[in-house]
């Protein structure tokens, strides 16, 4: 089974709106943290947020906000007043166990920010 | 910036042919991890160093071997090229985020094999 799971290829969103990016995420260890990376077509992977498996509180950072929902098992990427600079592939990633960052990548999905 | 830097950014070469792809980690940073980005396997872990010892390791092929140095810059060496290897290779450090750390990528040395 997959661990990482993002059933998204690609979406278009308007600029100026909110868009959310779908990930769900498969495993038995308590301890784990969940990752979200912007890849531009520049292709360089740019860390967005973080959310630990223990944390009570959705992380947010600027105008991303990962909205974690632990027993559905998903870890939804928000991303408010879309720009046109955010058009790019967008990766959910897993860490299993409390330490070391040895992260299992999803498949990706295509954000893509219209004028 | 994420101060990891790659080495070389783009590099093209034949099957069979072998090569070193370079990476200095943050300043300060022990830690060291290779992924590989392809068309077909996506992004996936390879290898891990700290310190210069291997910590931890993914799916990396018996071609493939990697070491950390004394002064914490590491190398992959890939060997018996083969086309399939053509990928975007990065190299990561960890760094500190709210109490927890997270991986911080180098920009990527794109292979291409022909």
């Amino acid at each position: 089974a997959q661990k990482i799971t993002q059933t998204q290829p690609g979406m278009f969103v308007q600029e100026k709106e909110a868009v959310t990016l779908d990930c769900t995420y498969d495993t038995s260890d308590p301890s784990y943290g969940l990752f979200w990376y912007k890849q531009p077509s520049s292709g360089e992977m740019i860390f967005l947020i973080y959310q630990g498996s223990y944390d009570q509180q959705n992380a947010t950072e600027g105008r991303y906000s990962l909205n974690f929902q632990k027993a559905r098992k998903s870890a939804n990427l928000v991303i408010s007043a879309s720009q046109l600079g955010d058009s790019a592939m967008y990766f959910c990633a897993m860490r299993e166990g409390p330490a070391g960052n040895m992260l299992t990548f999803g498949g990706g999905t295509r954000l893509m920010v219209k004028p | 910036d994420s101060g990891v830097t790659q080495t070389p950014k783009h590099l093209i070469t034949a099957t069979g042919q072998r090569v070193t792809l370079r990476c200095s980690p943050r300043s300060g940073d022990l830690s060291v991890y290779w992924y590989q980005q392809s068309l077909d396997q996506g992004l996936q872990f390879l290898i891990q160093y700290y310190n210069g010892e291997e910590r931890a390791k993914g799916n990396i092929l018996e071609r493939f071997s990697a070491q950390q140095f004394p002064d914490l810059h590491s190398e992959l060496n890939l060997s018996s090229l083969e086309l399939g290897d053509s990928a975007l290779y990065f190299c990561a450090s960890s760094v500190p985020w709210g109490g927890a750390n997270v991986l911080t990528f180098g920009a990527g040395s794109r292979l291409t094999v022909l």
